[in-house]
């Protein structure tokens, strides 16, 4: 079966970095995305990976490693604003999207 | 621009209610989705579409129906509601396939 596993909750200080693990097996692969879903709200687009490596966007970046069948998202400088859920998803062989539960950051001042 | 539209945002159905959760785009894309999210769970598809005309099933269609007459709008009918289709709805678009996925706020429906 296709599964997607990432941490259920996480804690981190503000001004810290933060890194979200994710780990995938799916029937093959077209990229993985993370997104960024606060408390009552819609997902919103933080980053797609398809080739191996990291991939920097500001204070947000996430690395792929297909041989793994893992990805991270790195989070630095952590701000309050940051305290959302995060969801990683991956694109199968027939593009359909496979979803972890999400990993809920709360960031501490 | 309005983005994904979806309404209504909250709604309480009784069981063996129909009712129907009203989605819309004007971002001329051409994949629309609807995919409901339960407490620990990962988003589930539940049915797509990649053009006006189009649909097709998901990962849990059971107890749902769609239709996609325009490209702008993307309706999900309930049929016969049961407590387990309580969760929250998302209507979501994507430019093309495998492309980054534009969300709705949210349906929240409780079927007591």
């Amino acid at each position: 079966g296709q599964n997607i596993d990432q941490p259920t909750e996480m804690t981190a200080t503000e001004g810290a970095i933060v890194q979200i693990n994710c780990t995938y097996q799916t029937s093959g692969f077209n990229g993985l995305f993370w997104y960024q879903q606060h408390a009552g709200e819609a997902p919103t687009f933080l980053s797609y990976n398809v080739l191996d490596g990291l991939e920097e966007k500001g204070r947000f970046s996430s690395f792929l490693s297909r041989s793994k069948g893992y990805s991270y998202l790195l989070l630095k400088e952590l701000q309050m604003k940051d305290s959302a859920s995060y969801l990683c998803a991956v694109m199968d062989s027939n593009y359909q999207l496979i979803w972890g539960a999400g990993t809920k950051l709360i960031i501490k001042p | 621009n309005a983005g994904v539209t979806q309404t209504p945002k909250f709604r309480i159905l009784k069981i063996g209610q129909s009712m129907t959760l009203q989605c819309a785009q004007d971002m001329n894309h051409n994949y629309m989705y609807w995919y409901r999210q339960d407490p620990g769970m990962g988003l589930k598809l539940i049915y797509y579409s990649v053009g006006a005309g189009i649909t097709d099933k998901g990962e849990v269609p059971n107890g749902y129906n769609v239709s996609r007459s325009t490209t702008e709008d993307f309706p999900l009918r309930l049929e016969l509601a049961a407590p387990s289709q309580t969760s929250v709805y998302f209507c979501a678009s994507s430019y093309g396939e495998g492309g980054e996925l534009f969300f709705g706020e949210g349906s929240r429906l409780t079927v007591l």
